[in-house]
């Protein structure tokens, strides 16, 4: 399979949710980074974790390499959150990332 | 500031024609990466680079040359450029090691 799975695909959520992102990988990777991808196209680095947990404001993540995930979560979701998340990974002995393929994210008001 | 910068923006090309895409990094980074965006598929690594001199095959790198005369610029070469190609093409670079990337703000290309 792909070696790194996001889900969902899509997602609609209303201005005030809470929800979570995930990537699962087929294999233990070193590290995990999340971007956004604005409407502009740009993409923007989130967060990069080798390992446990960072927070950034209304942004959560965590990564368990152990278990071959890492989740994003995003608390109380503002019509800006809106875009598309992708986590990428990278394995061990190199350093090069694979991304997901993008978690399309639609905030309501 | 810091930055990734591409060049151009915007670019339509002739099917067998040469395209060359480029990027310049002011953050002082060792790795330098190509990446293209196709609807589907997310992010794909075509080339890499390490440092000056040196540049790494990706996942998708048919069709694709890689150049990196300096610490500061990479470029991504399509000798015979083909309608397959038109994408969105992203620039990062990152520091030595595992590291956070910066990106680009893309290259548009349209082969026609």
């Amino acid at each position: 399979g792909m070696p790194v799975e996001q889900n969902p695909p899509a997602l609609s959520l209303y201005e005030g949710a809470d929800s979570g992102l995930r990537c699962n990988f087929s294999t233990t990777m070193k590290s995990v980074q999340w971007f956004q991808q604005n409407h502009r196209g740009r993409l923007i680095t989130l967060f990069y974790l080798a390992q446990g947990t960072k927070e950034n404001g209304r942004l959560k993540s965590t990564f368990n390499s152990k278990e071959r995930y890492s989740t994003l979560h995003i608390k109380d979701a503002q019509l800006e959150d809106s875009g598309t998340y992708f986590c990428a990974a990278a394995n061990t002995g190199n350093y090069k990332y694979v991304f997901g393929a993008g978690t399309r994210l639609k905030v309501i008001a | 500031e810091a930055a990734v910068t591409q060049s151009p923006r915007n670019k339509v090309a002739v099917t067998g024609g040469k395209v060359t895409l480029s990027c310049n990094q002011t953050n002082n980074h060792n790795n330098m990466y190509w990446y293209r965006q196709d609807t589907g598929h997310g992010l794909r690594l075509i080339h890499y680079s390490y440092g000056a001199g040196s540049t790494e095959k990706g996942d998708i790198p048919d069709g694709y040359k890689a150049s990196r005369p300096s610490q500061e610029n990479f470029s991504l070469i399509l000798e015979l450029a083909t309608p397959s190609q038109t994408s969105v093409y992203f620039c990062a670079s990152g520091d030595e090691g595992y590291s956070d990337y910066t990106f680009g703000s893309g290259t548009r290309l349209l082969v026609i």
